[in-house]
Order: C-alpha cells, then structure tokens, then sequence
C-alpha cells in the first residue's frame, strides 16, 4: 500500500459545526503533515507529527486542532472555523529517515468550504 | 525564511514541443523536490535533488540542480496532454528530524493536442 487516503473528500460546515478530517497511511511512514492550500497557492504548512508527536506547529490558529492517536492516523479537529478557512486541506507523510532526505506522499485532500 | 520563485508563472505549449521551468532559491537549497499537482488534487511527487550538479529523470521529465544548489530546472521533451497541471518546486528548510518544505507559487502547464 503505497497511498495516503483522507476522508472526507468534500466537507460543509457552518461557523458554529465541530468536525474532523482524518488521514491514514499504511507504509510505516513516522512523519505526518497537514497543509493548507487556498486556491491557486502553494501548500502552505500547517503540523508536523514526528513519532506521534507534534513537533512543528506554524503558527495556527486554536481553531484547528490535530491530533495523531497511532503511527497510521493523524485527525484534523475543526471548531469555529471562519469562511476564509475554505481551502483544500492536504495531508501528507514521509519515512523520516534519520540520514538523507524522503519525499513527502500526499493525500488526494479534502475540499472545506465553511459557510 | 526560504524563498522560491518559479518562472514562468503559466505556460501554454503545443503537444509534441519541449518546455522549461525554473525554480530559483534565495538560499542554499538542501533538499529540492519536485511536485505535480492536477487542479483540485493531492501532489504527486516526481523527484528530490540534493546534490549540486545533480540530475535526474524519469520517462521525459528531467531535473536538474545547479553547481551553486540556488537554482533548478524542470525539463520537458515532447510534451503531451498527460503533462498539464501545476508544476511546484519544494524547498527542505527543516535541520531537525521532520521535513518542513516550503513551495514555490507554482507554474500553471497547457499542453494543446
């Protein structure tokens, strides 16, 4: 299994909604990644997980929650989100090799349109 | 902070031509990729560079990384419809055990049957 699957493929959710994205991957990878990209813009990084923990976190706003229960998944916990939130959201991740550098597998993302 | 600037922006080519994009470092690049993306989609990764001089290719793409590791290059031969989509360059400006990457703007790619 050489993919990164995330689901849902498309979410609406109004200002006041909990929801979550979830990703999974199954190729033993130790490192996960969620993105932002808004349209015709580069990915932008939002969390690093490294071995379950978070390690990088860019700033982001409280309202964006991840979390990382195993090696294999890594949630996205959405609450009070903002219109200008819409994006697609990107999960990625990567072998996290201690020498030399691995390229980062990516998700097909989820559309998020917060009304 | 890292900075990537990829030219041209967009690019529209007849099937069959051959095309470049640039990707331009402010900073020492340790880890260059490069990434296609179709519009509304995941990114699918094509290469990593780390060495300067480096060059790599697969089916007709070919990348290569400059001597001074500021700049890289993606190459095209005889494009086809298959090759639309956005290419990124990703730059690795992370020195811990994760890798932070950041893109460049991206360059748009039309390729006209």
């Amino acid at each position: 299994d050489t993919e990164v699957t995330q689901t849902p493929k498309h979410l609406v959710m109004g200002m006041t909604n909990k929801k979550s994205l979830k990703c999974e991957q199954h190729m033993g990878h130790r490192a996960m990644y969620w993105y932002k990209q808004k349209a015709k813009k580069p990915p932008e990084l939002m969390f690093v997980y490294s071995y379950e923990k978070l390690s990088i976190n860019e700033s982001v706003p409280s309202r964006f929650s991840p979390e990382c229960p195993n090696s294999s998944l890594l949630n996205l916990h959405l609450h009070a989100l903002q219109p200008e939130d819409s994006a697609l959201y990107l999960c990625a991740s990567s072998q996290e090799g201690l020498a030399g550098r691995d390229e980062q597998f990516f998700g097909p993302g989820t559309r998020l349109t917060v009304l | 902070s890292q900075e990537l600037e990829q030219s041209p922006q967009s690019l529209i080519v007849q099937e069959g031509k051959n095309l470049t994009i640039n990707c331009t470092s402010s900073k020492t690049l340790y880890g260059l990729y490069w990434y296609k993306q179709k519009y509304g989609e995941g990114l699918i990764f094509l290469m990593m560079l780390q060495k300067g001089g480096e060059e790599k290719s697969h089916e007709k793409i070919t990348a290569k990384l400059d001597e001074k590791k500021q700049q890289s290059s993606l190459h095209i031969t005889a494009s086809q419809p298959s090759h639309a989509g956005t290419y990124l360059c990703g730059a690795d400006r992370g020195s811990g055990s994760a890798r932070q990457l950041t893109f460049g703007s991206g360059t748009q790619l039309t390729v006209l049957p």
